[in-house]
């Protein structure tokens, strides 16, 4: 069966640290999303990731695919308030147009 | 400014009455898709459409129905069939896919309904 699963599901962060978020597949990726959600709010997107081994960055958000294209990670540095929401990944496992969506992962940073 | 817009942001709706859900775009997508999201799950898929007058069902579409009479709009309606109602939803657009491009959804503001 098709499998996402995102982890940590939630995280406290002292505002300032470095924190990682994973997301792991069953089967190899064709594409992996990173949406960032407010509560009662809808998602933004982040970024969007094809090849293995590919890294992109967004301000002090980054996020990798590994060579294999199973796994993609989300490295935030220096935690600011804004950063806290619910970060969500989401699946291509092929060409089509439906996304398979991972639990999300909470993340608060404490002042 | 391009965007979608989901109305009402809150929704109560009493046991045996159905609902109906706007969602509108202006951002010139094909591809219209409804998600419910539950406490702690991911998003899941309703209904998807790709073109006008077409629609496919998504995983959890008992209960829902959906009409794509124009390109820019795609309404949900919850029926009473449905019976679990209660959760946030989340309308989405995006371009057809196009290899290449991000491709990425765009999203609403989400309705929450409250069955009472």
């Amino acid at each position: 069966s098709q499998e996402l699963e995102q982890s940590p599901q939630s995280l406290i962060v002292q505002e300032g640290k470095n924190l990682t978020i994973n997301c792991t597949s069953s089967k190899t990726l064709y594409g992996l999303y990173w949406y960032k959600q407010k509560y009662g709010e809808g998602l933004i997107f982040l970024m969007m990731l094809q090849k293995g081994g590919e890294e992109k960055s967004h301000e002090k958000i980054t996020a990798k695919l590994d060579e294999k294209k199973q796994q993609s990670s989300l490295h935030i540095t220096a935690s600011q308030p804004s950063h806290a929401g619910i970060y969500l990944c989401g699946a291509l496992w092929g060409s089509n147009y439906q996304l398979i969506w991972g639990a999300g992962t909470k993340l608060i940073i404490k002042p | 400014d391009g965007g979608i817009t989901q109305s009402p942001k809150y929704l109560f709706r009493k046991e045996g009455q159905n609902v109906t859900l706007s969602c509108e775009q202006n951002l010139n997508h094909d591809a219209m898709y409804w998600y419910r999201q539950d406490p702690g799950q991911g998003l899941r898929l309703i209904y998807y459409s790709q073109i006008v007058n077409d629609f496919q069902k998504g995983d959890i579409a008992e209960g829902y129905s959906v009409s794509r009479e124009k390109k820019e709009s795609f309404p949900l309606t919850v029926t009473s069939a449905q019976k679990n109602p209660t959760a946030f939803y989340l309308c989405a657009s995006s371009r057809l896919k196009d290899r290449g491009r991000r491709n990425e959804q765009f999203f609403g503001p989400g309705t929450r309904l409250t069955v009472l």
